[in-house]
């Protein structure tokens, strides 16, 4: 199994909404990450958890809140979005020092 | 500091034609380099990876790439494009501690 499972695939939520993104991983990565893409741009990294803690924190807004519950598991806690937030989220996995195996990500629309 | 440029944003080939795609690349040691395509709604999917070894690395799709490490650079080619090719190409280098610095990206159209 070589996937990274994402899910929803699609997701329109309002200001004052709170949802969660999820991703899911059988590779036996012991790092995942977040990323945010808008269109025509390369990934923006968001987060790295390695070994189930989180050892990056680009500076996002705290109404992103990861959270990673196993080593096959992350999700992102959303809260409060704005606007600027809508872009597709990606999440990634990978061995130490190896290459990141995408998820197909999650569009996300703030209305 | 580390950081990948690619100098073409946007490419045209006719279908058929021969392809290459310009990936350089500041890092201070060995870098890991990956090259990535991306369709429209979709996520990154690899296409190929160095590591080391032999600098003329075989990819899925019939890619190909050459690490120059006098040129720092790692372009990407393709001797025949084909129609489903057309997507958004990123180059990225791989660093310590889960790192990964991408490119721009350079987008690609296949004219019939």
């Amino acid at each position: 199994d070589t996937e990274v499972t994402q899910t929803p695939k699609h997701l329109v939520m309002g200001m004052t909404n709170k949802k969660s993104l999820k991703c899911e991983q059988h590779m036996g990565h012991r790092a995942m990450y977040w990323y945010k893409q808008k269109a025509k741009k390369p990934p923006e990294l968001m987060f790295v958890y390695s070994y189930e803690k989180l050892s990056i924190n680009e500076s996002v807004p705290s109404r992103f809140s990861p959270e990673c519950p196993n080593s096959s598991l992350l999700n992102l806690h959303l809260h409060a979005l704005q606007p600027e937030d809508s872009a597709l989220y990606l999440c990634a996995s990978s061995h130490s020092a190896g290459e990141l195996f995408f998820g197909e990500g999650s569009r996300l629309t703030v209305l | 500091a580390q950081s990948v440029t690619q100098p073409d944003i946007h490419i045209t080939v006719s279908e058929g034609a021969s392809l290459e795609l310009r990936c350089n690349y500041s890092y201070g040691a060995t870098p890991y380099l990956f090259w990535y395509v991306q369709s429209p709604g979709q996520g990154l999917q690899l296409l190929l990876k160095y590591f080391s070894g032999d600098t003329l690395v075989q990819g899925i799709k019939g890619f190909e790439a050459e690490f120059k490490r006098s040129q720092s650079s790692f372009n990407l080619r393709k001797p025949s494009v084909h129609w489903s090719d057309a997507a958004e190409y990123f180059c990225a280098v791989g660093a310590f501690s889960n790192q990964f610095y991408f490119g721009t990206g350079t987008s690609l159209t296949v004219i019939p």
